[in-house]
């Protein structure tokens, strides 16, 4: 089935620990993008990717890293979790990166820092 | 900067009735598309409408359409015929078509449809 793959689905990690969430995506979409999901505060977007090889910062960009090596994978690295890092992180892409182009997102991970 | 506004934490409809949801925003791109997704209580984000700035008539997709009001800066969802599957939240979303073409979203509104 063609979408977004995110792993893992749920993480309990120490604080202060090195962790990356994985993004695969099999639809050759452009565009790809990490948002965090927080109650009463909507998606935020932490970074994107317009194509392979380029990476940018979104609105909550700190003690989080992206690479985009090619058009398939984009992981999301948090180099030092820290407890407000705790939060549902979605992955998602675009065929283009303006247009009527909606996103394809994936299931989400759940991430919790002690 | 572009802002996203929903001020409408949370709504009720009777099943088979209308329901807007409310949603303004502000940006100084001329070129902008906006969007609503659909998030029912298993957390995935389901792609719903677009409307493009230049569009001339409002979208529809379905049983959804956005009243799209350029100059008071507002896209509202209308739901008609709710069904008690449209029990979810739902985010409005504004992408700007130049500098970054990034996504931003309101803070969402939970929309309970009553049988």
């Amino acid at each position: 089935i063609a979408g977004i793959t995110q792993a893992p689905t749920s993480q309990i990690l120490a604080a202060g620990r090195r962790m990356t969430l994985r993004c695969t995506q099999d639809m050759r979409h452009n565009a790809m993008y990490w948002y965090r999901q927080d109650l009463g505060l909507g998606l935020r977007l932490i970074h994107y990717s317009n194509t392979a090889g380029t990476t940018g910062k979104g609105e909550v960009p700190d003690g989080y890293s992206v690479s985009r090596a090619n058009t398939d994978d984009f992981p999301l690295t948090l180099a030092s979790a820290v407890p407000s890092q705790t939060s549902v992180y979605f992955c998602a892409s675009s065929e283009g990166d303006r247009g009527r182009y909606g996103y394809t997102f994936g299931s989400g991970t759940r991430l919790t820092v002690v | 900067a572009q802002k996203i506004t929903q001020t409408q934490p949370g709504m009720f409809v009777q099943e088979k009735e209308a329901v807007t949801l409310d949603c303004t925003y502000d940006t100084s791109d001329p070129s902008y598309g906006l969007f609503w997704y659909k998030q029912p209580s298993s957390g995935e984000m389901i792609f719903l409408i677009y409307q493009g700035s230049y569009d001339q008539q409002n979208a529809t997709e379905g049983r959804y359409s956005l009243n799209f009001q350029k100059a008071r800066k507002s896209a509202n969802l209308v739901i008609s015929a709710s069904q008690l599957g449209d029990s979810a939240m739902y985010f409005c979303a504004m992408r700007e078509n130049t500098g970054g073409f990034k996504t931003i979203f309101g803070a969402g509104t939970r929309l309970f449809v009553k049988a």
